[in-house]
This record gives C-alpha cells, structure tokens and sequence, in this order.
C-alpha cells in the first residue's frame, strides 16, 4: 500500500511570499490533517477534512493559511503572505478505522523555511 | 489548557536494555492515548495505543502503561536496538474522540551498540 504522499519535500522563500503545498493521501482514507511541527516540538493540528469538508479547522490562522481538498482526495494547503514564524515542517496525514481506533498515516512532510 | 509533556528530552541506553519514556498528560478528560516514532526526515509513525479504560496494552517489543490517577503515561521497549533510535511522541485526544490529537514535545532516544 503507498503511503502518504507530500510535495515539495523542502522549500525556502523570503516573508511575506506565498507558497503552497500539496499532499494525496492513502486510497481510500476519507480522513486527511494538515500538521505543523516546529523545530523541538510536536505536531500540532491546523485542520481536518472529512471526504471534502472541514472537521476542525480551530487552530490554521485563518488570515494567511487556506487549506481545501476537492473532490474529498488530494488536499493543498498555502499560506499567503508567510511570516518567519511560518518555519516548520507541515504534515499531512490521513486515517482509517482499524478496529479499535483511527490510526493516522504521516507524510514524510515539508520542510519550510521562511528568511 | 490541553498539555502533554515529557520528563526527559533525552533518553541514551545500551543496545539489548529495555527503555521506559515517560509522558505527564494535564487533560483529565482525554480517553485515548498513541505512541508515535519520529526518525529524522520522516513523519511520525504510529507504535501503539491506548484506551482509558485499560491500564496496558501490548505490542511487538513494545508495552504502553497508563496511570490515570497520575495522569500519566509510559512506553517500554525491550531489548532496544539501534534501530529504534528516534524521537517518541505521546499524544493524547482531549476526550474529543479518536482522530484530534494533541501531541507533546517529545522524547530523543539514543541507542548504541
């Protein structure tokens, strides 16, 4: 089974650019996050799709980040204009019913580096 | 507010010992617990779990240990291999259900041979 799959794997900008960043999850997963893990610490959850429409989107700063996933499979996720705050690594993952929970399924993420 | 912290940022063992991380959680309403592995330039993989209404759950190598009256929280892995080097996250999901997780700051462990 291929994994979770996010593109680009790095990329460095200059603040108040934009970038975007992609991600398709595991077939047939309805659940797909979008994680930000800053340097040191844990992931943090900015926003959760079920199929095509947003779950949990409390914590994604909603001035500058956007998020969509048409069609309930691919998702991007961008940000517009970035901050030097905004280095971090972003996350996807998706999920399915095992029996006894959902278990989430992470990307190898995008390393985003904002000067 | 939600908080899930690490005792030890750092854990170094000997190849062949068993490891014990340790992980305080503070939401006494979170009913569900994961171990994540983090190797560097990967997202984090999925150990182990856990429910509230079990104090210990095993795996392949690994064991998971929940203290609810503490709040806290334990992962062991036996006879650690080299391989097992990374950074472990524990998370917990606030009593929100399976899939919100909130995750801490992590644990380094160190193996060598």
């Amino acid at each position: 089974e291929a994994g979770v799959a996010q593109s680009p794997r790095y990329k460095i900008i200059e603040k108040r650019q934009s970038v975007a960043f992609w991600c398709n999850p595991i077939s047939g997963h309805a659940t797909l996050y979008w994680y930000q893990q800053i340097l040191g610490q844990g992931p943090k959850l900015l926003i959760q799709f079920q199929n095509n429409g947003v779950v949990d989107d409390s914590q994604l700063p909603k001035d500058r980040f956007s998020a969509e996933r048409l069609k309930g499979v691919d998702s991007t996720l961008k940000i517009q204009p970035a901050k030097l705050e905004d280095s971090a690594v972003y996350l996807c993952a998706s999920s399915t019913y095992r029996g006894f929970s959902y278990e989430q399924y992470f990307g190898p993420g995008t390393r985003l580096t904002v000067t | 507010g939600e908080s899930v912290g690490l005792h030890l940022p750092t854990l170094s063992v000997q190849e062949g010992d068993n490891s014990i991380i340790n992980c305080a959680y503070s939401n006494s309403a979170s009913d569900y617990f994961i171990w994540y592995k983090q190797e560097s330039g990967k997202g984090p993989q999925f150990i182990i779990d856990i429910r509230s209404n079990m104090d210990k759950r095993q795996g392949q190598r690994v064991t998971v240990l929940l203290n609810k009256t503490v709040k806290h929280l334990s992962l062991q892995i036996a006879a650690t291999q080299p391989g097992d080097s990374a950074v472990y996250f524990c998370a917990e999901n606030g009593g929100t259900g399976f899939q919100k997780l909130v995750f801490g700051t992590g644990t380094r462990l160190l193996v060598s041979p």
